[in-house]
């Protein structure tokens, strides 16, 4: 297992489209969380998975983003009618346990709304 | 809302200088303080968790003591290396907040000039 797995790297997408990230976690780890990080701030919470159940969402996660685990192995995280507010790098991270577990950062998504 | 405050913001040393930083947080109901470390194009890497007031940690060169009554972590770095140049963030949960949700600080920028 080489680590968490995020696709794409970057993504630039015009103001009003939809796109969706995905995320491969380590297999052994039950737990899988998103987090967004803006400009000048730290990475903020957006949700979490305990195996395919989705346990958590921020109040930052609209109705425009929705997250799914189906399997309890990759995620994805979409975003519909992305707007410039969207624009940050979004993280995802993996853990074996609760939160005396450090977690495990895969390198990001930068998204770019133009 | 809770807060998670770091200090300095951004911090330049020569290479061997020693250095430390701050991490603040709310001292009630203290559950966990993770530290990581943030190269540049690389993923976040989880340094510390540490859940123990008094607690005292160390990795190499690096170490961190945690006081939950005061509400407060310093991370030391010994000899600073030019590897050491990253963002060093801070993480805390309380009991009573969301298994999934760690908070995050704004990051301490570190930059070791050769």
């Amino acid at each position: 297992d080489t680590g968490v797995s995020q696709d794409p790297r970057h993504k630039i997408t015009k103001r009003g489209q939809n796109v969706t990230f995905r995320c491969d976690p380590i297999s052994e780890h039950n737990r899988l969380y998103w987090y967004r990080q803006t400009l000048g701030q730290g990475p903020e919470f957006l949700t979490y998975f305990q195996n395919e159940a989705q346990l958590e969402k921020s109040r930052l996660l609209s109705d425009r983003f929705s997250a799914e685990r189906p399997k309890g192995s990759f995620s994805t995280l979409e975003i519909q009618r992305t707007e410039q507010g969207d624009s940050a790098m979004y993280l995802c991270a993996s853990s074996p346990g609760d939160l005396l577990y450090g977690y495990t950062f895969g390198s990001g998504t930068r998204l770019t709304v133009v | 809302i809770l807060n998670v405050e770091q200090s300095p913001q951004s911090l330049h040393v020569q290479e061997g200088d020693s250095t430390n930083f701050t991490c603040s947080f709310p001292s009630s109901n203290f559950y966990a303080l993770h530290w990581y470390r943030w190269e540049t194009a690389k993923s976040p890497e989880a340094l510390f968790v540490m859940t123990l007031n008094g607690d005292e940690k160390k990795k190499g060169r690096i170490s961190a003591t945690l006081n939950t009554k005061e509400g407060y972590s310093y991370l030391y770095i010994k000899g600073s290396q030019p590897e050491d140049s990253a963002t060093y963030l801070c993480a805390f949960r309380n009991y009573g907040g969301s298994q999934g949700n760690l908070i995050f600080g704004k990051g301490t920028k570190l930059s070791v000039k050769p």
